[in-house]
């Protein structure tokens, strides 16, 4: 099993729709959780960092973190077609290596 | 402008030759990474450094060697010895304490 399993996708939406993105992980060390958005070859960047479970909100962009089921998500509400990319979660445990552990990603296309 | 930097965007390599990849930051960022993407996978860590003149294997090392002589740059030399190096490679670099990791655009190695 994956320390990090991600809905692959690809994922199809019109625009205005409201996205959910998920990934579950089975280590329970695990503390710090990020989403990535990735565009075609491109470089990722940070969408959102948390740490505690519950909601945490920017923009249109909300990530919800449940700890007691290893499930977080990633919400997009009012989807544009400029958000058509690819999703990363990222995991982090403590430590001084500060390694992240990354899902494989979703393809997300928000259609016009 | 701060940022990470990495060189060449696009790289062509015959068999057998070794291929050095840069990674340039000028965000006074302690540790620094590289990745490698395949398609339709996550990022797997090759080599991480956290302080100067110290590094790291990850979980895919084996055929790459890397050198930290400086804070603001860590290259990725892809050797002869790597069987598969076609990818798309991704350095990224966080500051000391933090899980957050900010990435460089990419380059991207086609082996002939």
């Amino acid at each position: 099993q994956k320390e990090v399993e991600q809905d692959p996708g690809p994922l199809s939406v019109p625009e205005g729709a409201i996205v959910s993105l998920n990934c579950t992980y089975s280590n329970s060390a695990f503390q710090y959780f990020m989403w990535y958005r990735q565009y075609s070859r491109k470089g990722p960047e940070l969408l959102m960092y948390t740490y505690s479970s519950g909601n945490k909100e920017d923009g249109r962009f909300t990530a919800q973190v449940d700890k007691s089921s290893k499930y977080i998500s990633l919400f997009i509400r009012d989807s544009q077609p400029s958000d058509s990319a690819t999703y990363l979660c990222a995991i982090a445990g403590r430590g001084s290596a500060r390694q992240l552990t990354f899902g494989s990603g979703t393809q997300l296309t928000v259609l016009p | 402008d701060g940022g990470i930097t990495q060189s060449p965007k696009y790289l062509f390599r015959k068999e057998g030759q070794n291929v050095t990849l840069s990674c340039e930051q000028n965000l006074n960022h302690d540790a620094m990474y590289w990745y490698r993407q395949d398609p339709g996978q996550g990022l797997r860590l090759i080599y991480y450094s956290q302080i100067v003149n110290d590094f790291q294997k990850g979980d895919i090392a084996e055929g790459y060697s890397v050198s930290r002589e400086k804070k603001e740059s860590f290259p990725l030399t892809v050797t002869s010895a790597q069987k598969n190096p076609t990818a798309f490679y991704l350095c990224a670099s966080s500051s000391g304490g933090t899980d957050t990791q900010y990435f460089g655009p990419g380059t991207r190695l086609t082996v002939l």
